[in-house]
């Protein structure tokens, strides 16, 4: 029972340097977010898809872009990767958005990936 | 901006101690309130949710919920070694563009010694 899987766990890239965080979830949720996690700064959510074939921006999506792929897989781009983006990377999934009628509001969280840019 | 404010800690109790976490909030319109546990280079779980005004209880976890004071808390009663963890206070947004996002403090950090 994998549940949400992150690829990959660890990655060091040069500043300008680009790549692409895989998710995937194998429990047929509808939405999925991508979040970051900063020593002393909490998770923040960087983009979400409340379904599939939809993307919306969170509270810090400058320097990201997204892609629903199908309703398992949701990707996270870094274009130009800087040293401010140096971050724990965290995708997660829920049934149904966290904002509609559903009353199991849980996200399920993948390992995470460990991210540096130098 | 929500605001989700935690005693940043580190808080440390005995082994069989109540743990008591605290969380304020900005946003007065918030319904839903969370706490996630998160052990050392793990990722957050759910553990607790509550949405109405007073106490409930799973276990030895109780979470408080007070809307007026915009405060919410997490008591650990009987605390265990297997305790220590930092814990997330979430809070949804109710708010028209932000509905449904999750809004997390910056955590506390709990060890429980033997």
């Amino acid at each position: 029972n994998a549940g949400v899987t992150q690829t990959p766990k660890f990655q060091v890239l040069k500043t300008g340097q680009s790549m692409t965080l895989q998710c995937a979830q194998d429990m047929n949720h509808n939405s999925m977010y991508w979040y970051r996690q900063d020593p002393g700064m909490g998770l923040r959510l960087i983009y979400y898809s409340a379904s599939e074939g939809t993307t919306d921006k969170g509270e810090v999506p400058n320097g990201y872009n997204v892609s629903r792929l199908n309703k398992r897989e949701f990707s996270l781009r870094l274009e130009s990767a800087a040293p401010s983006q140096t971050s724990v990377y965290f995708c997660a999934s829920s049934p149904q958005p966290l904002g509609g009628p559903a009353a199991n509001e849980k996200l399920f969280f993948g390992s995470g990936t460990q991210l540096s840019v130098l | 901006q929500k605001e989700v404010e935690q005693n940043s800690g580190p808080l440390s109790v005995p082994e069989g101690a109540i743990a008591s976490l605290n969380c304020t909030y900005s946003d007065r319109v918030s319904q839903s309130f969370f706490w996630y546990r998160q052990y050392s280079g793990k990722s957050p779980e759910l553990i607790m949710s509550i949405y109405s005004n007073g106490d409930k209880e799973d276990g030895r976890f109780t979470a408080q919920l007070n809307k007026a004071s915009q405060y919410v808390s997490l008591l650990i009663r009987d605390s265990q070694p297997s305790d220590s963890a930092t814990y997330l206070c979430a809070v949804r947004s109710d708010r028209g563009s932000t509905l449904g996002r999750l809004y997390f403090g910056r955590g506390t950090q709990l060890t429980v010694w033997p």
